[in-house]
């Protein structure tokens, strides 16, 4: 089936650096990728939709500036948390949508990367 | 926005025994779908549901889309250990943007 892959699993960063966490897609092309915030025991929260050669589109309450997302290429999504806090410590997982089953609404997750900021 | 009521919040069951987990919504969805989630990774698809009133199974999962299409079940038959992690319920609705519910968290005693 369709994997979706993320780097880091996990990333540990001192307070005001920036962290780069980045999504592929190994055995299809993804011209749309997804990345979520998933809090200890809550739900997966939309941060963001990444589009391929286009400006990413983010959901209310995200900070374009703090979350930086960039879809250079079909396979690679790529989200940058810039000048990194403690409170941005959390767990990004980024997904796909398989081209030809995007009406169906089927999404493909990474492994996740936990991002811990000291 | 759209808000999917997912319950129980968790569940600590004794390994054998069936587990029901359901999902509402006030909106209509067009797509229910069932991930599984161990922790430290991301959500896995179990079941994708597409017209209201579809009964679907996977292995000893059983996923079914509400007629009223506000709704979605799923049941897990025979629960064993490595059931446990937490399901997911997803709907899609016309705009094609999937909402989350909250989560199940599933034990299962051996």
């Amino acid at each position: 089936g369709a994997v979706v892959s993320q780097h880091p699993s996990w990333v540990i960063c001192k307070s005001g650096t920036s962290v780069k966490i980045e999504c592929r897609s190994l055995d299809f092309q993804a011209t749309t990728m997804f990345w979520y915030r998933q809090f200890p025991k809550q739900s997966l929260m939309l941060m963001a939709t990444s589009n391929e050669g286009s400006k990413a589109t983010y959901e209310q309450g995200v900070e374009k500036d703090k979350f930086l997302i960039n879809h250079a290429s079909l396979t690679l999504s790529t989200l940058t948390v810039t000048s990194a806090h403690p409170e941005d410590s959390s767990f990004y997982i980024c997904s796909a949508r398989v081209p030809g089953l995007a009406s169906t609404g089927e999404l493909f997750f990474g492994e996740g990367s936990r991002l811990t900021v000291l | 926005g759209q808000q999917l009521n997912q319950s129980p919040q968790s569940m600590f069951i004794q390994e054998g025994e069936d587990v029901s987990m359901n999902c509402t919504s006030s909106s209509i969805f067009n797509t229910w779908l069932w991930y599984k989630q161990d922790p430290g990774e991301g959500p896995v698809l179990l079941i994708a549901l597409y017209k209201a009133g579809e009964l679907t199974s996977n292995g000893r999962l059983t996923a079914q889309f509400g007629i009223t299409r506000k709704d979605s079940f799923l049941n897990i038959s025979a629960s064993i250990p490595s059931d446990v992690g937490i399901y997911f319920c997803a709907g899609r609705n016309a705009g094609n943007m999937l909402t989350f519910g909250g989560g199940t968290r599933l034990m299962v005693k051996p």
